[in-house]
């Protein structure tokens, strides 16, 4: 299994600043026929389900704000928040879908300083 | 709008059966494969399996966590998919989504799984 890992566990950044948080998957998730990375983001707030914000690491879902942006490729990458605003308080997580099974990172919690 | 709504959650006795449904709106469902997905009370997110679309002649693949006691199947007729939990322990509790897709999801709001003597 691809084992994901994010860190760090829980930041907590003041209104406007800038939030990065880390996922290292244990094999490349970069598929060298499509050149795409098997990786997507998602927020999940408080008592919700998971939101989708990105797949293929870095193309955003509809509706999701530009101050949020992915990066990286092969095993690592960075969902970065550019001016955190109070919605965005939430729990991250990362997952790869390279192959079955999918897998998850342990989440990052994201508070305000 | 796409619509996920699990259902049939509930409190079982160890060792008993359950089965979630997973009705879907606002998208054609049977070009879709549909995950099952839990998330244990202040854990983080498992995959529990998903089950392709009749494209890919519905195939289905499992979590080793719950291989051989849960059973994934899909009725595109009514755009329902199925989660038939056997044999349930109590690390399973959790609460349980479904999700479109097979790579990255679109989550439903969930049902609360609670296994306990």
């Amino acid at each position: 299994d691809i084992v994901m890992t994010q860190s760090p566990d829980s930041l907590a950044v003041s209104l406007g600043e800038r939030a990065t948080i880390n996922c290292k998957s244990s094999q490349s998730l970069l598929y060298s026929s499509t050149n795409e990375n098997y990786l997507a983001w998602y927020q999940q707030k408080p008592g919700q389900p998971p939101k989708l914000l990105f797949y293929w690491a870095s193309t955003r879902e509809s509706g999701v704000p530009d101050r949020f942006s992915g990066s990286g490729s092969g095993t690592d990458f960075t969902l970065t928040i550019g001016s955190l605003q109070a919605e965005d308080v939430a729990v991250y997580y990362c997952q790869q879908y390279y192959h079955a099974p999918l897998t998850f990172g342990g989440g990052t919690k994201v508070e305000i300083k | 709008e796409v619509q996920l709504v699990e259902s049939g959650g509930g409190l079982v006795h160890p060792g008993r059966s359950l089965r979630l449904s997973c009705t879907a709106s606002g998208f054609t469902f049977g070009n879709y494969a549909l995950s099952w997905l839990r998330q244990a009370p202040g854990r983080g997110l498992e995959w529990v399996g998903f089950i392709r679309s009749k494209s890919y002649d519905e195939t289905v693949e499992y979590a080793a966590s719950v291989k051989g006691r849960f059973t994934i199947s899909r009725d595109d007729s009514k755009s329902v998919a199925y989660l038939q939990m056997n044999s349930l322990k109590t690390e399973d509790t959790a609460v349980y989504y479904c999700a479109r897709g097979e790579s990255w999801l679109t989550w439903g709001q969930g049902t609360q799984v609670t296994v306990s003597s």
